[in-house]
């Protein structure tokens, strides 16, 4: 079962304009990660921010994390078109645990 | 360094059939990932290999099995296949076992059931 839940399901934007995309998940985490997907390939790691940090940056991403809410954003400035992709937010319980996944947001990003 | 690497990239077979797919790690990973994503399920986590042995195991029936060398490539296999196993199957290597650090994603096999 899901442990992320992104929202929203999916997200059209035009080039140059800031994407805001949400996770909420259902236990504690050890960390939460962000990852991209383009149609059909493998997923790219973005970023990992662990459950003792609030907000984390690397370059035109920026990600928060609210464990008493037991969520997390991911904010894209300034998008481009090569943003376009499926964003998916993945947690672990515990160190030892695997990543569980959410169904992630497709991002669609107008030129 | 080079990437994960999956081997084949496509496959077709037909219902009743077994499937061998395979995952390089990056040099120096000793943890290998697999996941099946589908468009109704998303990502669903199959299993989990750290130095040869399976640490973590999705909920998945016992005709999905692998196993992981001591050079750390992984195989997994799939018996008596059925519809709903076509997928994307996608392996992960990371340095450590588990989800606590960055795991580096292959760009799967794209699997095909008749």
């Amino acid at each position: 079962s899901q442990q992320g839940e992104e929202d929203p399901q999916a997200l059209s934007i035009q080039e140059g304009e800031n994407a805001t995309m949400n996770c909420s998940y259902k236990t504690s985490i050890n960390n939460l990660q962000w990852y991209r997907q383009n149609s059909g390939r493998g997923l790219v790691h973005l970023i990992l921010i662990r459950s003792n940090e609030r907000e984390k940056h690397s370059g035109r991403l920026r990600v928060t994390l609210d464990t008493s809410k037991k969520s997390s954003s991911l904010l894209i400035t300034a998008s481009r078109a090569a943003d376009t992709a499926s964003y998916f937010c993945a947690t672990d319980a515990t160190g030892n645990t695997p990543l569980v996944f959410g169904k992630g947001t497709r991002l669609s990003v107008i030129a | 360094k080079a990437g994960v690497t999956q081997t084949p990239r496509y496959l077709i077979k037909t219902r009743g059939q077994q499937v061998t797919l395979s995952c390089s790690p990056i040099s120096g990973h000793r943890s290998v990932s697999w996941y099946q994503q589908t468009p109704g399920q998303g990502l669903q986590f199959l299993f989990e290999y750290f130095s040869e042995t399976q640490r973590n195991k999705g909920n998945f029936p016992g005709r999905f099995s692998g196993r992981q060398f001591s050079n750390s490539r992984s195989e997994m296999n799939v018996s008596t296949l059925e519809l709903g196993d076509s997928a994307l199957y996608l392996c992960a290597s990371g340095l450590i076992q588990g989800g606590t650090d960055t795991q580096y994603f292959g760009p799967g096999t794209r699997l095909t059931v008749l």
